[in-house]
């Protein structure tokens, strides 16, 4: 079952701050989120392993809530880059086979 | 970092022919590779899991008939959409990961496959 990206969209204003979130109904060894441009393969963003940790790239950061089964993805301060489609990945088990949410699509304007 | 190389990045074809997709690992061994379709605006959706060596792991729905998979050696699988119709056009994408532990997937650029 495909785990669930909420919003399906945002409109965002340079400098301004988003907050994307994914839900599984099942149990989850690992989310990993990738970031997606038009017509572009998706680009790997980072991997959060079930312990509550929480990681960043650049001003991107998210956090995995293993009890909720939910992850969060923090975009802070954006920048007209972070333009694009966010999907987050849940894996069950160790190993590499994920399924994908549908996607947050993310638009950053000046 | 790792790289996957996918290749052709277009086709354009006629109905009934059968198209040849590429999946290659440039810097790392894959045991494993994945096989994606991709509608416009949509989700990634798993076809199937490519293992080196064996056959090929389908997701329910797929057909392994029209979707033929080959992973013949740890850096190359192959994706063959047989006597392919109109109704095959989408984007397809492969990734691989390295062995071990969680690995992030890295991902071809994708073919583009549209059916006339």
């Amino acid at each position: 079952q495909q785990p669930v990206q909420s919003p399906q969209a945002v409109i965002l204003r340079e400098g301004e701050d988003a907050v994307i979130n994914c839900s599984s109904s099942k149990a989850l060894y690992s989310v990993h989120w990738y970031r997606q441009k038009h017509g572009e393969a998706p680009v790997f963003l980072m991997i959060l392993l079930k312990g509550g940790e929480q990681k960043g790239h650049e001003k991107i950061s998210a956090s995995f809530n293993e009890k909720k089964q939910q992850s969060s993805l923090y975009l802070t301060a954006s920048q007209l880059s972070y333009s694009g489609t966010y999907f987050c990945g849940t894996a069950e088990a160790a190993g590499n086979k994920l399924t994908f949410g549908g996607g947050t699509r993310v638009l950053v304007k000046p | 970092g790792a790289v996957v190389s996918q290749h052709p990045s277009w086709v354009i074809c006629k109905s009934g022919t059968s198209v040849k997709i590429e999946c290659r690992s440039l810097d790392f061994q894959a045991t494993t590779m994945f096989w994606y379709r991709q509608f416009p605006k949509q989700s990634l959706m798993l076809m199937a899991t490519s293992n080196e060596g064996s056959k090929a792991t389908y997701e329910q729905g797929v057909e392994k008939d029209k979707f033929l998979i080959n992973h013949a050696s740890l850096t190359l699988s192959t994706l063959t959409v047989t006597s392919a119709h109109p109704e095959d056009s989408s984007f397809y994408i492969c990734s691989a990961g390295r062995q071990g532990g969680n690995q992030p997937q890295h991902f071809g650029d994708g073919t583009r496959l549209s059916i006339l």
